[in-house]
């Protein structure tokens, strides 16, 4: 089955810019999806198709595939970013989601 | 905007059936152009994809659940269900659904409901 790596856990200082990265086989002739989950809450999306945003969320979260690796990148980064990052495709091979198993981003 | 919410029991004993409602507001269950998803997630461990299904009856189950999963639309209540068969402590985890007008990106969860399995 379809296999999503994700670093379990990163960290940044406040204001500076997150990196969060996703590799997976053929990755780039996928779509990838984000999601930001905090402690008890349910996830959110913050980037779908790559690199798109949903309505309400900020410009500083943005998204970009290349080759095996998708990367979410979150800048000026806020106390209120610390979370649980989840990377997503659809596997049309297998007609499955798959979630990568998440990055726990600190915000120093 | 588009709102969910499980309900079902919090506690299930082993070897018995899991059952979970999602109830929907702000998009119709029946209609062809959205899709229903459920996900759970085990304490402190990450995301499992369920099982999807789409307004017109077709169904994706995650493979290592399909003989124990079951999935429905309840049209007339607006919601949809997801039923586990032969519980065992591994399906503890908060059971999450989510829908919308994508079946690949999951644009609106539901709060969450948390699942023990236990006698």
């Amino acid at each position: 089955s379809y296999v999503l790596t994700q670093p379990p856990s990163a960290s940044v200082a406040a204001g500076q810019t997150a990196t969060i990265t996703c590799g997976g086989d053929k990755l780039g002739s996928k779509s990838v999806h984000w999601y930001q989950q905090k402690p008890g809450q349910a996830p959110l999306l913050v980037i779908y198709y790559d690199r798109d945003r949903p309505s309400g969320i900020p410009e500083r979260f943005s998204g970009s595939t290349s080759g095996n690796t998708a990367t979410l990148t979150i800048n000026k980064v806020e106390a209120g970013d610390e979370a649980d990052y989840y990377c997503q495709v659809w596997d049309s091979d297998s007609d499955h989601a798959i979630f990568g198993g998440g990055t726990n981003l600190t915000v120093l | 905007q588009v709102q969910l919410q499980e309900s079902g029991p919090g506690l299930v004993k082993p070897s018995e059936t899991l059952s979970l409602t999602c109830t929907v507001s702000g998009a119709s269950i029946g209609s062809g152009s959205n899709y229903w998803t459920w996900i759970r997630q085990p304490a402190g461990r990450g995301l499992e994809w369920i099982g999807r299904k789409y307004g017109g009856d077709i169904t994706y189950y995650n493979s290592s659940l399909r003989s124990r999963v079951f999935m429905s639309l309840e049209k007339s209540k607006n919601q949809f269900s997801l039923r586990l068969e032969s519980v065992t402590a591994e399906d503890t985890a908060v059971y999450f659904c989510a829908g919308g007008p994508s079946g690949v990106a999951l644009l609106n969860w539901g709060q969450g409901i948390l699942v023990t399995v236990s006698s």
